[in-house]
């Protein structure tokens, strides 16, 4: 069975710093891209940050660029995101994703950790 | 505001058949590939609707999605009250040279 479990999830201050991780099994890791999602409480989805089964590419909504860092250790199956210079907006709960498996249309999602940044 | 524009709420009776759109441009729909996702109140999505119109196994027929140039559109036929929930699209290629984009949401009610 596929399971995807965040942790990190805290209050913060702005301008302050917090990482995500999501630990996977259930699937062979290394064969998967990996993304990141949130939802600001009461809105929508809004995708934040992919990285490909090596990381050697990572993407970044314009959000988020600049500030947030994915990265990925297959040894341990798991997937983090480095979140720095947190402001107000960036309160959601952060979902880890995993690829659609395109033979398939699998697809999996954690719960989601919240972070909160605020004073 | 999101690069994919949906209409924030649709509504439905029992049975009927309802649509919810999804508009991009050429740089988003028009050269991706479609997705949607269905998102029942305090879950996580689900995933409905796979490179424009195909299913995953476990997903109603009841479900189809379409594509044309820079729209695309979610039919549900057969509307239940258990279809009551949010439902993104979202779309991107499989080239992972850009960033994946979603839609706004779209809260669909059955009457």
């Amino acid at each position: 069975e596929v399971q995807l479990v965040e942790s990190g999830g805290l209050v913060v201050q702005p301008g302050g710093s917090l990482r995500l991780s999501c630990a996977a099994s259930g699937f062979t890791f290394e064969d998967y891209v990996m993304f990141w999602v949130r939802q600001a409480p009461g809105k929508g989805l809004e995708w934040v940050s992919l990285i490909t089964w090596d990381g050697g590419t990572t993407q970044y909504a314009d959000s988020v660029k600049g500030r947030f860092t994915i990265s990925r250790d297959n040894s341990k199956n798991s997937l983090y995101l480095q979140m720095n210079s947190l402001r107000p907006e960036d309160t959601a709960l952060y979902y880890c994703v995993k690829d659609i498996d395109i033979l398939t249309g699998d697809d999996y999602w954690g719960q989601g950790t919240l972070v909160t940044v605020s004073s | 505001q999101s690069a994919l524009t949906q209409p924030p709420s649709a509504s439905g009776t029992p049975g009927q058949r309802v649509t919810i759109s999804c508009s991009g441009n050429s740089s988003t729909i028009g050269s991706s590939n479609v997705y949607w996702y269905q998102q029942l109140p305090g879950t996580a999505p689900k995933l409905l609707v796979y490179r424009n119109n195909r299913r995953p196994s476990g997903v109603p027929g009841r479900f189809s999605g379409s594509k044309s140039a820079t729209s695309a559109s979610l039919a549900i036929s057969g509307l239940r009250s258990e279809d009551e929930a949010d439902y993104y699209c979202g779309a991107w290629d499989d080239s992972l040279s850009r960033p994946r984009v979603f839609g706004g949401g779209t809260k669909l009610t059955v009457l």
